[in-house]
């Protein structure tokens, strides 16, 4: 069966280290996969995309990962702070297509502690 | 950026009534939009997939009939859930897109429901 797993529930980080959420999916080929912000109560906020032929992609304190072998996504956060706090979720395009048809993981809930 | 507006944020409804949920996109045309229901501690759970002018498509299980949803135009759609019960209580988020491909989903700030 088809499945997005995000490996932590919740991921509790100090201050200024660097947070490494990871994302694994099985039996998807996707085009890209997408990394989200959801604070509590409010929709997702897109961060990143990252396409099957790139490695790696950065933007400001934030760098995905994609490994299409392993089939896994990796979303890093240096120097991390209080305001990251959040839940994370990837997302993928199970077509495989590039369609925005996302198929979402459940998010893993970071806490950055002070 | 791009502006998803969803409206109302919060509504409380008695069992056996419709209520309506409007999503707008302010400053894109959105040809898609999609609604989506999000449960405590959950992933998103796409329910329909919306273009302008044409009929919804809805996913497996989701009932055509109790969630109506209107695309009249290029910026609103309207999720309408009908003769609501405790168990549709949720989280419910569109998202809309302008259709370039590899494009990211720009969410509403959702709508939680509550049926009594």
């Amino acid at each position: 069966s088809q499945k997005i797993e995000q490996n932590s529930e919740a991921l509790n980080i100090q201050e200024g280290k660097t947070a490494t959420l990871t994302c694994n999916y099985t039996n998807y080929s996707p085009a890209y996969l997408q990394w989200y912000r959801q604070d509590p109560g409010r929709g997702p906020v897109f961060l990143l995309l990252i396409r099957e032929n790139e490695k790696e992609k950065r933007k400001e304190r934030l760098k995905v990962t994609f490994d299409t072998t392993l089939k896994q996504s990796l979303f890093h956060i240096t120097a991390s702070q209080p305001a990251d706090s959040a839940t994370y979720l990837c997302a993928l395009d199970p077509s495989g297509a590039g369609s925005y048809q996302l198929t979402f993981g459940k998010g893993t809930k970071l806490s950055v502690i002070p | 950026g791009a502006v998803v507006s969803q409206h109302p944020s919060w509504v409380i409804c008695k069992s056996g009534t419709s209520v309506k949920i409007e999503c707008r996109s302010l400053d894109f045309q959105a040809t898609t939009m999609f609604w989506y229901r999000q449960f405590p501690k959950q992933s998103l759970m796409l329910m329909a997939t919306s273009n302008e002018g044409s009929k919804a498509t809805y996913e497996q299980g989701v009932e055509k009939d109790k969630f109506l949803i209107n695309h009249a135009s290029l910026t609103l759609s309207t999720l309408t859930v009908t003769s609501a019960h405790p168990e549709d209580s949720s989280f419910y988020i569109c998202s809309a897109t302008a259709g370039l491909y590899n494009s990211p989903l720009h969410f509403g700030n959702g709508t939680r429901l509550t049926v009594t």
